[in-house]
């Protein structure tokens, strides 16, 4: 498969709790967007990588949330001291290019439960 | 005022029908926009990319309205498997994408 990959499909924690996701990009795509998506509403983003560099970081973010992309690769998203308003689907997405135009493709997300 | 405003439906359409959603969107500057199909519980999939003034891909058809700043999705003779939430996306600034709220579509049989 070579598509965008994300893991846990789905995690279950309770408040409190810290959660790790991973997200594999394209192989090629060298740009990485994570975004955050509620019943009802379209994919809010989150934070963004070129490379290995977050080049801007959502105010959604509160302090609890890190995102890394240590070697502009795989990126790990982190929730410390999750809150039940995190619950939420946690969807990557990757795009290719040095152009600013260009289609993003969606991993298949990890939704979270926060209890 | 949000950046991209979709109407989130929904729309109920008999089997054969055609439909069309707009999305309008605020910043003038964007350049690029992007039709998604999203199914219940599942990530969006990219159905269609507008870099200018429309594009076409069998019974679907987006247009760009720059005067008007709105972008538009047809989808002719519907079928069943088209339900699903059409979300719009456009960028902003050089590579920041904003998403509607999506609109939802259910043809019925």
């Amino acid at each position: 498969d070579t598509g965008v990959s994300q893991d846990p499909r789905h995690k279950i924690t309770k408040r409190g709790q810290n959660v790790t996701f991973r997200c594999d990009p394209i192989s090629e795509h060298n740009r990485l967007y994570w975004y955050r998506q509620t019943l009802g509403q379209g994919p809010e983003f989150l934070t963004y990588f070129q490379n290995e560099a977050q080049l801007e970081k959502s105010r959604l973010l509160s302090d609890r949330f890190s995102a890394e992309r240590p070697k502009g690769s795989f990126s790990t998203l982190e929730i410390q001291r999750t809150e039940q308003g995190d619950s939420a689907m946690y969807l990557c997405a990757s795009r290719a290019g040095l152009a600013d135009e260009g289609e993003q493709f969606f991993g298949p997300g990890t939704r979270l439960t926060v209890l | 005022r949000k950046e991209v405003e979709q109407d989130p439906g929904p729309f109920n359409v008999p089997e054969g029908a055609t439909v069309a959603f707009n999305c309008t969107y605020s910043n003038s500057a964007s350049q690029s926009f992007f039709w998604y199909r999203q199914d219940c519980r599942k990530e969006p999939k990219l159905l269609m990319s507008v870099y200018s003034s429309g594009n076409e891909d069998g019974r679907f058809t987006a247009q760009l309205n720059r005067a008007s700043q709105y972008i538009s999705l047809l989808i002719r003779d519907s079928k069943l498997s088209d339900s699903a939430t059409y979300l719009c996306a456009g960028t902003s600034g050089t590579y920041k994408y904003i998403f509607g709220t999506g609109t939802r579509l259910k043809v019925l049989a």
